[in-house]
């Protein structure tokens, strides 16, 4: 079944100490995002990727960075993780671009814990 | 400013009891009415889209509905498996790809 994947799906680091989560898909949409969510809130939208085009939300921290190589792959680096960065990381794809307004596709999450 | 408020926060029902969810939001233009069910330490799964007012969306259990201010989803008859969050998302015109999450509903059916 054509899917979007996240690895790993469970990730401690350490305080200060840079990680990377990866997401990978099969749907071959052409735009891919990242989501923040916490415990009993909607998810919070960092940054999406719309072919090549990096879309920044104003209120992402700049220690989130992201990278798309290709249109299968997109990473979430953390550069310094805090305390407050705990939570799981969610990514979507979607088609857009056409007529039909296609829902995001999710994958599973990775849940981020900070030591 | 665009926005979605989902109610209640939480609701518990016994085996059978029917029930609805709502979703108000109010956008410039709605291109799109997601609805999505969240299962503990799993990503959103896509269960209905809606786009004009009138429109109606079924599946098992559930139906969707929508209006110009808000969309319902009904609960028919609900079974322990349909605890869950319910997210609603909606996606205005001026968007081309982003979407607005309430915060959820969290359904819990005892059986």
């Amino acid at each position: 079944d054509a899917m979007v994947i996240q690895n790993p799906r469970y990730q401690v680091t350490q305080f200060g100490k840079p990680v990377t989560l990866s997401c990978s898909q099969t749907l071959n949409h052409n735009v891919m995002y990242w989501y923040q969510q916490k415990s009993s809130q909607a998810p919070k939208l960092l940054f999406h990727y719309y072919d090549k085009d990096f879309n920044n939300e104003a209120d992402t921290p700049d220690n989130f960075q992201s990278r798309r190589p290709n249109t299968s792959f997109c990473f979430l680096d953390i550069r310094s993780p805090g305390l407050g960065d705990a939570a799981m990381y969610l990514c979507a794809t979607s088609r857009a671009g056409t007529e039909d307004d296609q829902p995001q596709h999710f994958g599973d999450g990775t849940r981020l814990s900070i030591l | 400013e665009d926005q979605v408020t989902q109610s209640p926060e939480a609701l518990r029902l016994q085996e059978g009891e029917s029930s609805s969810l709502n979703c108000s939001y109010t956008v410039s233009g709605l291109r799109g009415l997601f609805w999505y069910r969240q299962d503990p330490g799993k990503g959103p799964e896509f269960l209905f889209t809606l786009y004009s007012a009138g429109e109606e969306k079924e599946k098992e259990r559930l139906k969707a509905t929508l209006t110009k201010k808000e969309s319902f989803l009904h609960i028919t008859a609900p079974k322990p498996e349909d605890s869950a969050t319910y997210l609603c998302a909606v996606r205005p015109y001026s968007s081309a790809s982003k979407i607005i999450f309430g915060s959820g509903t969290r359904l819990s059916i005892r059986p």
